[in-house]
């Protein structure tokens, strides 16, 4: 079954707008979580490491004010894109692991479109 | 960086037949990983292998790891049409990200 629950699958929404993507850890307790975007036909782009109790590391790049992740229980974390522009219209993903050394459990991604 | 380079890009070959797909990385890691991307969807682990182990397998698959060159390869042996997908490789250093190679996009004709 599915190791990691991510919602929505899609969501188009208007310029300006905040949307909020959830990834839920289903199996284990994940202390750490990975938030990567994926434009059409590229790999993923790490843009964050969310950490459980404290703030995440943004790679470099990434913009903290814009892409909000707060990591606030071992199995939830949320990354809200903030005044979205259509820029910001990609394949977000995230993931977890149980411990280092072993592989990542991704979610099915969120498809953000932003009109 | 950890990078991975995936090669080839793309990919197209008949069913029943064998894919190779290569991957070179930049600095020492602790494991290499491999994952299948379906269109539009999330990653899918295929294996994991450790910097210490040469070959591994599960299945139709096949790692190889060769540190003194950083480079890995991922065989799939008898290859059907539902194959067809991207793969990517990731190398994991000292941390616990993984940074991802662009992927090579494998197509399996009936």
């Amino acid at each position: 079954g599915a190791v990691v629950s991510q919602h929505p699958s899609r969501v188009i929404c208007k310029s300006g707008t905040s949307v909020k993507i959830e990834c839920r850890s289903l199996d284990f307790q994940a202390t750490t979580m990975f938030w990567y975007r994926q434009f059409p036909k590229q790999s993923l782009m790490l843009m964050a490491t969310s950490n459980e109790g404290s703030k995440a590391t943004y790679e470099q790049g990434v913009e903290k004010d814009k892409f909000l992740i707060n990591h606030a229980s071992l199995t939830l974390s949320t990354l809200t894109v903030t005044s979205a522009h259509p820029e910001d219209s990609s394949f977000y993903i995230c993931s977890v692991t149980s411990s280092y050394n072993s592989p990542l459990h991704f979610g099915n991604g969120t498809r953000l479109t932003v009109t | 960086s950890q990078q991975g380079e995936e090669d080839p890009q793309a990919l197209s070959i008949q069913e029943g037949e064998n894919a190779t797909m290569n991957c070179s990385y930049k600095t020492s890691i602790n494991n290499l990983q491999w994952y299948r991307q379906n269109s539009g969807r999330g990653l899918v682990h295929l294996i994991l292998i450790r910097s210490n182990e040469r070959e591994k397998h599960s299945g139709r698959l096949r790692v190889t790891l060769d540190t003194s060159k950083k480079s890995s390869s991922l065989l799939i042996t008898a290859s059907r049409a539902a194959d067809t997908a991207s793969y990517f490789c990731a190398a994991q250093g000292g941390s616990e990200k993984l940074v991802f190679g662009k992927g090579t996009k494998l197509t399996v004709n009936p």
